[in-house]
């Protein structure tokens, strides 16, 4: 049972390029998040999904985009990354939406020169 | 959504009880206290959670009076692993909110 996985662990990108993170959960888990953190930061909510089929915006979306591809996975995707975009991204799943203790992976460190 | 305050840091020498305080004055009716753990380089951890009185588990006591405006998560004798960030969360039907924390630091 490796709980919430993520790839890659590390990535540096040039500004412009393109990339998706990765995240699976084998908990059977309903609901899946992506998060930021930001140095010294505590996390922000990018993008959410409550369930299978459906995505929400989190409290910074832009310049993100996710799939929920299934009920194990849900993706991250940086179309045109940016400086800006440099950060720790965590991906996490919960049971339940929202309400529910909420499981995280060991995060990317992702890079943006 | 509601927001948490809670110290920016704590230090704290081995061995001893450590408490952290929060205060959620805008705690909602079904709102949850939720604290997690987090270590260097990795991601939150769920601690502990609860309604109202007081909540323990193996890890932490969490403390929460009548009124539910504020919260404190007790760590008894404290170890050098314990140095993590804690944060303290309101946990209802909206989007969870991680502050910055606090940077607890156990020293020998």
């Amino acid at each position: 049972n490796a709980g919430v996985t993520q790839t890659p662990k590390f990535q540096v990108l040039k500004t412009g390029q393109s990339m998706t993170l990765q995240c699976a959960q084998d908990m059977n888990h309903n609901s899946m998040y992506w998060y930021r953190q930001d140095p010294g930061m505590g996390l922000r909510l990018i993008y959410y999904s409550a369930s299978e089929g459906t995505t929400d915006k989190g409290e910074v979306p832009n310049g993100y985009n996710v799939s929920r591809l299934n009920k194990r996975e849900f993706s991250l995707r940086l179309e045109s990354a940016a400086p800006s975009q440099t950060s720790v991204y965590f991906c996490a799943s919960s049971e339940a939406p929202l309400g529910d203790t909420q499981y995280f992976g060991p995060g990317t460190r992702l890079t943006v020169l | 959504l509601a927001k948490t305050t809670q110290p920016i840091s704590m230090d704290s020498y081995e061995g001893q009880e450590v408490n952290i305080t929060c205060s959620h004055n805008n705690i909602a009716t079904n709102d949850y206290i939720t604290w997690y753990q987090q270590f260097p380089s990795q991601g939150p951890r769920f601690i502990i959670q609860g309604y109202k009185t007081k909540v323990t588990n193996e890890v932490a006591s969490l403390f929460i009076p009548a009124d539910r405006k504020s919260s404190t998560l007790s760590l008894p004798r404290v170890s050098l692993s314990d140095t993590a960030v804690y944060y303290c969360l309101v946990q209802g039907n909206t989007p969870l909110v991680f502050g910055k924390g606090t940077r607890l630091s156990v020293i020998a």
